[in-house]
């Protein structure tokens, strides 16, 4: 049983640039949430997608954009990046609400911005 | 907000117990705690829901007391696996977003 896969496992961009990360759940789970993990730092929450929408959003500007997929994969979008978007962009997983089911994460993207 | 987690590092002797606090200053509805070790993936520990019951994984378990609008999580004579950084999360409603901690960094020695 295949966990959360995310892919690319690294990726360098430049300034300006935008970038797609993908991540394809758990078995069984219709709900993935997508966070932003600085080093030395708690993950902080992107955005949730269930049934193909953004059903929750935390506090990150309109270039972060993202998609969920019928097949419930989903993609997070980051347009005109910055410096400061350098982090470990993790994929978590789960069945339905996440405030009462376990969040499966993947071993994330690790993106450097120059 | 983002629940406050103390302290911010402990080091351990294998055997020795822990406790690691997390704090909110919003009611919540859950608490999940989770590790995670240097360069993979937090892996998923517990959830403890409003009603202030306890549970455990192992020798590690962990508390809420919704009045104080805190959990506690308890490393019980620790084993050198028990390394890693632990964070806990909090969601203030049901179907709410997950607030993780900034994480409590634990390094148990033989």
């Amino acid at each position: 049983d295949a966990g959360v896969t995310q892919s690319p496992t690294h990726l360098i961009k430049t300034r300006g640039q935008q970038v797609t990360l993908r991540c394809s759940p758990k078995s069984g789970h219709d709900t993935v949430s997508w966070y932003q993990q600085a080093l030395g730092q708690g993950p902080q929450f992107i955005f949730q997608y269930y049934e193909e929408e953004e059903r929750q959003r935390g506090n990150f500007p309109d270039r972060f954009s993202g998609h969920q997929f019928p097949n419930y994969s989903s993609e997070l979008n980051v347009n005109a990046l910055l410096l400061g978007d350098s982090a470990l962009y993790l994929c978590a997983s789960s069945e339905q609400a996440v405030s009462n089911q376990p969040q499966h994460f993947g071993d994330g993207t690790r993106l450097s911005i120059l | 907000q983002q629940p406050v987690q103390s302290p911010q590092a402990v080091i351990l002797r294998e055997g020795e117990d822990a406790v690691i606090n997390c704090s909110s200053s919003k009611a919540l509805y859950s608490v999940h705690w989770y590790r995670q070790k240097h360069g993979e993936a937090p892996v998923f520990l517990m959830i403890l829901l409003k009603g202030g019951e306890q549970k455990g994984h192992d020798k590690i378990s962990a508390s809420f007391n919704e009045k104080k609008q805190q959990s506690s999580l308890y490393l019980t004579a620790s084993q050198l696996s028990y390394s890693g950084t632990y964070f806990c999360g909090t969601c203030k409603a049901a179907g709410n977003k997950l607030t993780f901690g900034g994480g409590t960094r634990v390094l148990v020695k033989p």
